[in-house]
């Protein structure tokens, strides 16, 4: 079964600093991928997803992700980090033979803006 | 962009009496729900499947008499919590399927339920 592992429960950084969430996961073949964000109470708005293709994915706000698929990683980057992104971040991973639909998550990442 | 509703959006009832939540896709026709359940600092649990027109698919250790889901139509699908209790008490997000391109469906969230039971 496929699983998804982020390491750092916590990230702390300063306004203008860059970003790295750290993403793995385990899966048989080349999944879907997906990066979500979570606010305090509200729903999941996607950020990017990975299909197939370019291995460099844009999303929304400013981020992307790079899946490289000798280390099984998906990380979420943002080169200057702005105050309005605090708040938690998921990584997901969805099988293909569904059609991505069963999503299995990660355990989140809270990140934090320091001014 | 799909835009998914949930309501309510907090509920708090007495233990031992059923909830309804519901889940709409608002401009688009969604015919797989899906209904997850996230605990406090934890990451989200998939519950069931809901298609709509038939009975929906649980995953392991999820009672389906206990959380019944209802997928009436091909923008509205329910969960019912019957007879409460505290340990239900968690937030609840709903997410409906829209097919993109090459048949890769992508999923929508609603803003998520929080459930209370006294």
């Amino acid at each position: 079964a496929q699983s998804v592992t982020q390491p750092d429960i916590h990230i702390t950084v300063s306004e203008g600093a860059s970003l790295e969430l750290r993403c793995n996961y385990s899966y048989g073949a080349t999944p879907y991928l997906f990066w979500y964000v979570q606010s305090p109470g509200q729903g999941l708005q996607l950020l990017l997803k990975y299909f197939s293709g370019d291995t460099l994915v844009q999303g929304i706000k400013g981020f992307e992700a790079e899946f490289k698929r000798s280390q099984s990683s998906f990380n979420l980057r943002k080169p200057s980090v702005h105050w309005s992104d605090a708040a938690e971040y998921f990584c997901a991973v969805g099988e293909r033979g569904s059609h991505g639909n069963k999503l299995v998550f990660g355990a989140g990442t809270i990140l934090r803006v320091k001014s | 962009g799909a835009v998914v509703s949930q309501h309510p959006s907090r509920v708090i009832c007495k233990s031992g009496t059923s909830v309804k939540i519901e889940c709409r896709s608002l401009d688009f026709q969604a015919t797989t729900m899906f209904w997850y359940r996230q605990f406090p600092k934890k990451s989200l649990m998939l519950m069931a499947t809901s298609n709509e027109g038939s009975k929906a698919t649980y995953e392991q250790g999820v009672e389906k008499d206990k959380f019944l889901i209802n997928h009436a139509s091909l923008t509205l699908s329910t969960l019912t919590v019957t007879s409460a209790h505290p340990e239900d008490s968690s937030f609840y997000i709903c997410s409906a399927r829209n097919l993109g391109l090459a048949g890769v469906s992508e999923q929508f969230f609603g803003p998520g339920t929080r459930l209370t039971v006294l």
